[in-house]
Protein backbone atom coordinates (compact mmCIF):
# COMPACT_ATOMS: atom_id res chain seq x y z
CA UNK A 1 0.00 0.00 0.00
CA UNK A 2 1.00 3.47 -0.66
CA UNK A 3 2.08 6.20 2.43
CA UNK A 4 2.99 9.15 2.32
CA UNK A 5 4.87 10.87 5.68
CA UNK A 6 5.14 14.04 7.07
CA UNK A 7 7.01 14.11 10.32
CA UNK A 8 6.91 17.55 11.08
CA UNK A 9 3.23 19.60 12.28
CA UNK A 10 4.44 22.63 12.50
CA UNK A 11 7.66 24.81 11.24
CA UNK A 12 8.50 28.51 11.78
CA UNK A 13 10.77 29.68 9.84
CA UNK A 14 12.38 33.67 9.10
CA UNK A 15 11.34 35.61 6.12
CA UNK A 16 13.84 35.87 3.45
CA UNK A 17 15.13 32.45 4.70
CA UNK A 18 14.97 29.07 2.99
CA UNK A 19 13.01 26.16 4.86
CA UNK A 20 12.71 22.37 4.14
CA UNK A 21 9.61 20.35 4.69
CA UNK A 22 9.62 16.88 4.79
CA UNK A 23 8.35 13.96 2.78
CA UNK A 24 8.86 10.56 2.63
CA UNK A 25 6.93 7.69 1.06
CA UNK A 26 6.50 4.18 0.30
CA UNK A 27 5.42 2.37 -2.75
CA UNK A 28 5.98 -1.14 -4.39
CA UNK A 29 5.04 0.91 -7.56
CA UNK A 30 7.94 1.76 -10.30
CA UNK A 31 6.05 4.43 -11.76
CA UNK A 32 5.01 6.91 -9.32
CA UNK A 33 4.55 11.11 -9.00
CA UNK A 34 5.04 13.25 -6.09
CA UNK A 35 3.30 16.26 -5.71
CA UNK A 36 3.70 19.41 -3.09
CA UNK A 37 0.37 21.48 -2.48
CA UNK A 38 -0.19 24.65 -0.56
CA UNK A 39 -3.69 25.26 1.42
CA UNK A 40 -3.50 28.86 3.00
CA UNK A 41 -5.98 30.04 5.50
CA UNK A 42 -7.98 30.70 3.24
CA UNK A 43 -8.72 26.56 2.41
CA UNK A 44 -8.23 26.27 -1.27
CA UNK A 45 -5.65 23.64 -2.40
CA UNK A 46 -3.00 25.40 -4.94
CA UNK A 47 -0.77 22.95 -6.75
CA UNK A 48 2.99 23.96 -5.98
CA UNK A 49 5.46 20.94 -7.84
CA UNK A 50 5.68 17.66 -9.59
CA UNK A 51 8.36 15.36 -9.44
CA UNK A 52 7.90 11.65 -11.45
CA UNK A 53 9.49 8.86 -10.49
CA UNK A 54 11.68 8.31 -13.53
CA UNK A 55 12.72 12.03 -14.04
CA UNK A 56 16.57 12.60 -13.25
CA UNK A 57 16.85 16.17 -12.12
CA UNK A 58 15.23 17.04 -9.25
CA UNK A 59 11.91 19.80 -9.94
CA UNK A 60 12.22 23.35 -9.68
CA UNK A 61 9.48 26.02 -9.86
CA UNK A 62 10.69 29.61 -8.94
CA UNK A 63 11.20 29.35 -5.36
CA UNK A 64 9.99 26.06 -5.11
CA UNK A 65 12.52 22.70 -5.46
CA UNK A 66 11.84 19.35 -4.67
CA UNK A 67 15.10 17.47 -3.34
CA UNK A 68 13.56 14.06 -4.60
CA UNK A 69 15.97 11.09 -3.19
CA UNK A 70 14.82 8.16 -4.98
CA UNK A 71 16.57 5.61 -2.37
CA UNK A 72 15.94 6.99 0.46
CA UNK A 73 11.81 7.33 -1.12
CA UNK A 74 12.45 10.96 0.06
CA UNK A 75 10.73 14.06 -1.82
CA UNK A 76 11.46 17.39 0.66
CA UNK A 77 10.26 20.35 -0.70
CA UNK A 78 12.45 23.52 -0.39
CA UNK A 79 11.30 26.85 -0.32
CA UNK A 80 13.44 29.90 -1.00
CA UNK A 81 13.68 33.31 0.58
CA UNK A 82 10.68 32.51 2.49
CA UNK A 83 7.53 35.12 2.15
CA UNK A 84 5.22 36.07 4.84
CA UNK A 85 2.46 35.19 2.20
CA UNK A 86 4.17 31.18 2.02
CA UNK A 87 2.51 30.73 5.73
CA UNK A 88 -0.01 27.78 5.24
CA UNK A 89 -0.17 24.24 5.92
CA UNK A 90 1.87 22.12 2.72
CA UNK A 91 0.46 18.80 1.72
CA UNK A 92 2.94 16.03 0.28
CA UNK A 93 0.78 13.64 -2.11
CA UNK A 94 1.84 10.95 -4.31
CA UNK A 95 0.00 8.69 -6.97
CA UNK A 96 0.39 5.36 -8.65
CA UNK A 97 0.81 4.95 -12.44
CA UNK A 98 -1.02 7.74 -14.09
CA UNK A 99 -3.60 4.86 -15.34
CA UNK A 100 -7.61 4.51 -13.84
CA UNK A 101 -7.83 3.69 -10.58
CA UNK A 102 -4.28 4.13 -9.25
CA UNK A 103 -4.97 7.65 -9.89
CA UNK A 104 -5.60 8.64 -6.92
CA UNK A 105 -3.60 10.85 -4.50
CA UNK A 106 -2.37 9.59 -1.76
CA UNK A 107 -1.93 12.64 1.11
CA UNK A 108 0.38 12.96 4.03
CA UNK A 109 -0.95 15.02 7.07
CA UNK A 110 0.76 18.25 6.64
CA UNK A 111 3.09 20.33 7.73
CA UNK A 112 1.86 24.20 8.96
CA UNK A 113 4.41 26.66 7.94
CA UNK A 114 4.65 30.18 9.86
CA UNK A 115 6.69 32.47 8.43
CA UNK A 116 8.04 35.04 10.65
CA UNK A 117 8.81 39.03 10.20
CA UNK B 1 -11.19 32.60 -15.03
CA UNK B 2 -11.94 30.12 -12.73
CA UNK B 3 -10.35 26.69 -13.68
CA UNK B 4 -12.14 24.55 -11.01
CA UNK B 5 -15.65 25.58 -9.91
CA UNK B 6 -17.89 24.29 -7.12
CA UNK B 7 -21.09 25.88 -5.35
CA UNK B 8 -21.96 26.23 -3.03
CA UNK B 9 -18.85 27.20 -0.99
CA UNK B 10 -20.58 26.85 2.56
CA UNK B 11 -23.53 24.50 3.04
CA UNK B 12 -24.99 24.40 6.92
CA UNK B 13 -27.75 21.69 7.18
CA UNK B 14 -29.86 19.77 9.31
CA UNK B 15 -29.20 15.44 10.28
CA UNK B 16 -31.14 13.99 7.98
CA UNK B 17 -31.25 15.94 5.40
CA UNK B 18 -30.62 15.39 1.56
CA UNK B 19 -28.04 18.10 -0.37
CA UNK B 20 -26.01 18.26 -3.17
CA UNK B 21 -22.62 19.72 -4.50
CA UNK B 22 -21.36 20.98 -7.98
CA UNK B 23 -18.59 21.04 -9.55
CA UNK B 24 -17.65 22.26 -12.77
CA UNK B 25 -13.99 22.77 -14.72
CA UNK B 26 -13.54 24.19 -18.33
CA UNK B 27 -9.82 23.23 -18.47
CA UNK B 28 -10.58 20.62 -20.83
CA UNK B 29 -9.94 17.41 -18.53
CA UNK B 30 -11.50 13.82 -18.61
CA UNK B 31 -11.16 13.18 -15.19
CA UNK B 32 -12.76 14.25 -12.12
CA UNK B 33 -12.72 13.64 -8.60
CA UNK B 34 -13.91 14.15 -5.01
CA UNK B 35 -11.90 14.66 -1.79
CA UNK B 36 -12.74 14.95 1.56
CA UNK B 37 -10.93 17.24 3.92
CA UNK B 38 -11.54 16.17 8.11
CA UNK B 39 -11.31 18.48 11.03
CA UNK B 40 -8.01 17.30 11.05
CA UNK B 41 -6.92 18.27 7.96
CA UNK B 42 -6.24 14.92 6.21
CA UNK B 43 -7.44 14.34 2.61
CA UNK B 44 -8.82 11.16 1.36
CA UNK B 45 -10.40 10.15 -2.12
CA UNK B 46 -13.80 9.37 -2.05
CA UNK B 47 -14.78 9.00 -5.88
CA UNK B 48 -13.59 9.68 -9.62
CA UNK B 49 -14.74 9.62 -13.21
CA UNK B 50 -12.83 9.44 -16.14
CA UNK B 51 -14.99 10.31 -19.13
CA UNK B 52 -18.11 10.26 -17.42
CA UNK B 53 -17.23 6.76 -16.24
CA UNK B 54 -16.86 5.63 -12.23
CA UNK B 55 -13.59 4.44 -11.76
CA UNK B 56 -12.09 5.29 -8.34
CA UNK B 57 -14.92 4.20 -5.48
CA UNK B 58 -13.28 4.42 -1.88
CA UNK B 59 -15.02 3.28 1.22
CA UNK B 60 -17.65 5.54 1.57
CA UNK B 61 -21.26 4.86 2.55
CA UNK B 62 -23.56 3.83 -0.18
CA UNK B 63 -25.66 7.42 0.72
CA UNK B 64 -22.70 9.58 -1.16
CA UNK B 65 -23.61 8.93 -4.58
CA UNK B 66 -22.06 11.10 -7.53
CA UNK B 67 -22.88 11.73 -10.87
CA UNK B 68 -21.25 13.15 -13.76
CA UNK B 69 -23.61 14.57 -16.57
CA UNK B 70 -20.58 15.08 -18.74
CA UNK B 71 -16.54 15.16 -18.86
CA UNK B 72 -16.67 19.14 -17.33
CA UNK B 73 -19.33 18.69 -14.43
CA UNK B 74 -19.14 16.08 -11.62
CA UNK B 75 -21.32 16.26 -8.63
CA UNK B 76 -22.11 14.75 -5.59
CA UNK B 77 -25.29 13.94 -3.82
CA UNK B 78 -25.52 13.07 -0.18
CA UNK B 79 -28.07 11.52 1.55
CA UNK B 80 -29.36 11.37 5.17
CA UNK B 81 -26.65 13.72 6.76
CA UNK B 82 -24.83 12.57 9.43
CA UNK B 83 -23.07 14.76 12.08
CA UNK B 84 -20.08 12.75 10.59
CA UNK B 85 -20.87 13.79 7.16
CA UNK B 86 -19.29 17.46 8.37
CA UNK B 87 -16.36 18.30 6.48
CA UNK B 88 -14.42 20.67 3.66
CA UNK B 89 -15.36 18.30 0.17
CA UNK B 90 -12.75 19.08 -2.71
CA UNK B 91 -13.54 18.68 -6.10
CA UNK B 92 -10.26 18.18 -8.59
CA UNK B 93 -9.64 17.13 -12.04
CA UNK B 94 -6.77 16.02 -14.56
CA UNK B 95 -5.51 14.69 -17.58
CA UNK B 96 -5.02 11.31 -17.61
CA UNK B 97 -3.07 10.71 -20.69
CA UNK B 98 -0.54 13.40 -19.80
CA UNK B 99 2.15 11.57 -17.85
CA UNK B 100 1.76 14.26 -15.11
CA UNK B 101 -1.27 14.21 -14.25
CA UNK B 102 -1.43 17.09 -12.16
CA UNK B 103 -4.82 17.41 -10.27
CA UNK B 104 -6.19 20.96 -9.74
CA UNK B 105 -8.91 21.50 -6.95
CA UNK B 106 -11.51 23.65 -6.85
CA UNK B 107 -11.79 26.21 -3.60
CA UNK B 108 -13.84 23.53 -1.36
CA UNK B 109 -17.01 23.02 -0.13
CA UNK B 110 -17.43 23.32 3.98
CA UNK B 111 -20.44 21.43 5.16
CA UNK B 112 -21.71 21.08 8.26
CA UNK B 113 -24.12 19.31 9.78
CA UNK B 114 -26.44 20.18 12.77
Amino acid sequence: AQKITQTQPGMFVQEKEAVTLDCTYDTSDQSYGLFWYKQPSSGEMIFLIYQGSYDEQNATEGRYSLNFQKARKSANLVISASQLGDSAMYFCAMRGPAAGATNKLIFGTGTLLAVQP
Amino acid sequence: DTAVSQTPKYLVTQMGNDKSIKCEQNLGHDTMYWYKQDSKKFLKIMFSYNNKELIINETVPNRFSPKSPDKAHLNLHINSLELGDSAVYFCASSQLTVSTDTQYFGPGTRLTVL
